[in-house]
């Protein structure tokens, strides 16, 4: 089974600064997807990013980008030019390729505050 | 393009009494899934439908949860009787096929009293 693993409970970061939240994942599989979820106060989980793991370049949206190193299971979300609108809870998640198990599968999530 | 819709957003229920909630999913979307998410932990899956057909609800307890999507649309997640354990919060989510892109909702905050 897969596991998804964000050994951060929280973090904050200076408005305008740069910040990284960490994931590692275990999977036997070689094909998969990767995800990075936002969900505020108000609960709408939000897409924040995807990668396809056989994908080699990692994925950016605007000020959102992704380190994903495969071979050390790592997914890594960098937020650059942080805003107040970016504190919420992010989630990262595994999901398989096979029709069969499409389930997302999160880690416990990071709650990350923003300081004006 | 509306997002998923659900309601209701929160429900406040005594230990023992029924519970439903109900998801409308993004139009288009065959694929429908229910989540549970305990406090401060990430979602975890209870059930998914392709269209009407519940094709993964392993998750799902039988005992007590019950769920459908009769037409293949709107979907209701039903538990009875509620126990103190079941306080949580119930996301829907759906995708245009299994293996796109899900789309959540604004869950329903359920507390058992």
């Amino acid at each position: 089974a897969q596991t998804v693993t964000q050994s951060q409970p929280e973090m904050s970061v200076q408005e305008a600064e740069t910040v990284t939240l960490s994931c590692t994942y275990d999977t036997s599989e070689s094909d998969y997807y990767l995800f990075w979820y936002k969900q505020p106060p108000s609960r709408q989980m939000i897409l924040v990013i995807r990668q396809e793991a056989y994908k080699q370049q990692n994925a950016t949206e605007n000020r959102f980008s992704v380190n994903f190193q495969k071979a050390a299971k790592s997914f890594s979300l960098k937020i650059s030019d942080s805003q107040l609108g970016d504190a919420a809870m992010y989630f990262c998640a595994y999901r398989s390729v096979t029709g069969a198990n499409s389930k997302l599968t999160f880690g416990k999530g990071i709650t990350l505050s923003v300081r004006p | 393009e509306a997002g998923v819709v659900q309601s209701p957003r929160y429900k406040i229920i005594e230990k023992k009494q029924p519970v439903a909630f109900w998801c409308n999913p993004i139009s288009g979307h065959n694929t429908l899934y229910w989540y549970l998410q305990n406090l401060g932990q990430g979602p975890e899956l209870l059930i998914r439908y392709e269209n009407e057909e519940a094709v993964d609800d392993s998750q799902l307890p039988k005992d007590r949860f019950s769920a459908e999507r009769l037409k293949g649309v709107d979907s209701t997640l039903k538990i009875q009787p509620a126990e103190l354990g079941d306080s949580a919060v119930y996301l829907c989510a759906s995708s245009k096929a299994t293996r796109d892109t899900q789309y959540f909702g604004p869950g329903t905050r359920l507390t058992v009293l």
